[in-house]
């Protein structure tokens, strides 16, 4: 049974400041690794994807991968309200094809 | 920006009545997929199709549901017999050759 654990929240960060946010996955053969926000009744939005051990660097966002701690995390720079959403995880196995495991995701909010 | 669409928005039918929820993906992606969230929950896996043809399901896709690329823009869930536990926000997904899934707003059934 593949898994992907996050934190659920409420995260509460200072407007301006940085926003962590943790994931765990269960499954070694997971080779790609997706953030998505999603704010409330809304759709999820792929904000950041990465698939080799390191950091992703994309404006305020960077996300981080190590593969063999099973480890990935975002950082949102300047945090901003409009931050303010959920953040999910989410891992396959790098096919096409793949669906995707979803963590429950994090409640960010960024306190003005 | 092209992107992923869904109609209804919003589905309301009664339990043992079939469904069927559409999509469009993105134009020039070859990977579509089905996802679900129930209120609260993480966001599911249902069925990956590719080349006109399911490449992955999970356990959740069983006998009731099938889906159908029925002309070459829309993409098709189709729920035989709802029950009320089929009661959730279903998301399509698309993706190209680079594997990032991109969803679309979602169509939320409610079965009464």
């Amino acid at each position: 049974q593949k898994e992907v654990e996050q934190n659920s929240g409420p995260l509460s960060v200072p407007e301006g400041a940085i926003a962590s946010l943790n994931c765990t996955y269960s499954d070694r053969g997971s080779q790609s690794f997706f953030w998505y926000r999603q704010y409330s009744g809304k759709s999820p939005e792929l904000i950041m994807f990465i698939y080799s051990n390191g950091d992703k660097e994309d404006g305020r966002f960077t996300a981080q991968l190590n593969k063999a701690s099973q480890y990935v995390s975002l950082l949102i720079r300047d945090s901003q309200p409009s931050d303010s959403a959920t953040y999910l995880c989410a891992v396959n196995s790098g096919g096409g094809a793949d669906g995707l495991t979803f963590g429950k995701g994090t409640h960010l909010i960024i306190q003005p | 920006e092209p992107e992923v669409t869904q109609t209804p928005s919003h589905q309301v039918t009664q339990m043992g009545q079939e469904v069927i929820l559409r999509c469009v993906p993105i134009s020039n992606h070859l990977y579509f997929y089905w996802y679900r969230q129930i209120l609260g929950q993480k966001v599911e896996f249902l069925v990956s199709f590719y080349n006109n043809e399911i490449s992955e399901k999970s356990e959740i896709f069983d006998d009731q549901f099938s889906v159908e690329r029925p002309d070459g823009s829309n993409f098709t869930l189709k729920i035989r017999s709802t029950k009320l536990e089929d009661s959730a926000m279903y998301f399509c997904a698309s993706s190209a050759l680079t594997y990032e899934q991109y969803f679309g707003p979602g169509t939320r059934l409610t079965v009464t």
